[in-house]
């Protein structure tokens, strides 16, 4: 069974038409992290979730949001996105302690034209 | 900042066959933990082995093991009778220990072919 789900698999945005991305997580865990993948490129952390308290990587675009409104759900929003913008985008989930993994999701691929 | 370095962009291995991915990384860090997460096509991330920074005796899972070297700080991860299903995009990744909710710094990846 699926335990940390994103929607949609694959994603079509027009230029600087906001679009947002979703995560869901069955596992009940308290971190929620967003990651960028770039084509050839290490994924790249963007922000988390330690549940509500929200934390920025120091150059994460502001053209990037996110938003967590409950334990299972995260979000990922992108105001205005660019041709740069288009990757694949990675949700993954961890329970926050010192010993512990990161589950991810399937990914959401993000097309812009 | 941490930095990871994967430097086989791809790898191939005959099926049966063993064959070692190399990661090096850079930290200025104690404690920590290392991961070599596996990406098969169009599926999520997936574990298949971690270390912690403070344990000298090197992970084992199975068919998977690593060579840890802190001083040289490497990270290498060996796949033993390499199967079919082991083809994927191999990540190295790094996190600090002093907080459990740090995110993963990854390498940018080997490509792993398994050939028949």
């Amino acid at each position: 069974d699926a335990m940390v789900i994103q929607n949609p698999r694959y994603q079509v945005t027009q230029f600087g038409k906001p679009v947002t991305l979703s995560c869901s997580q069955t596992l009940n865990h308290n971190v929620m992290y967003w990651y960028q993948q770039k084509s050839s490129q290490a994924p790249k952390l963007l922000f988390h979730y330690y549940d509500k308290d929200f934390n920025n990587e120091a150059d994460t675009p502001d053209n990037f949001q996110s938003r967590r409104p409950n334990t299972s759900f995260c979000f990922l929003d992108i105001r205005s996105p660019g041709l740069g913008d288009a990757a694949m985008y990675l949700c993954a989930t961890s329970r926050g302690n010192r010993n512990t993994e990161a589950f991810f999701g399937q990914g959401t691929r993000l097309t812009v034209v | 900042a941490q930095t990871v370095t994967q430097s086989q962009p791809e790898m191939s291995v005959q099926e049966a066959e063993t064959v070692t991915l190399s990661c090096t990384y850079d930290t200025s860090e104690s404690d920590y933990y290392l991961f070599w997460y596996k990406q098969p096509p169009s599926r999520q991330m997936i574990l298949v082995i971690r270390q912690e920074a403070y344990k000298q005796q090197n992970a084992t899972e199975n068919r998977f093991s690593v060579n840890f070297q802190k001083a040289a700080k490497s990270f290498s991860l060996k796949i033993s009778d390499s199967q079919l299903g082991d083809a994927a995009m191999y990540f190295c990744a790094y996190r600090s220990a002093r907080g459990g909710a740090d995110g993963l710094t990854f390498g940018k990846g080997t490509h792993l072919i398994i050939q028949p």
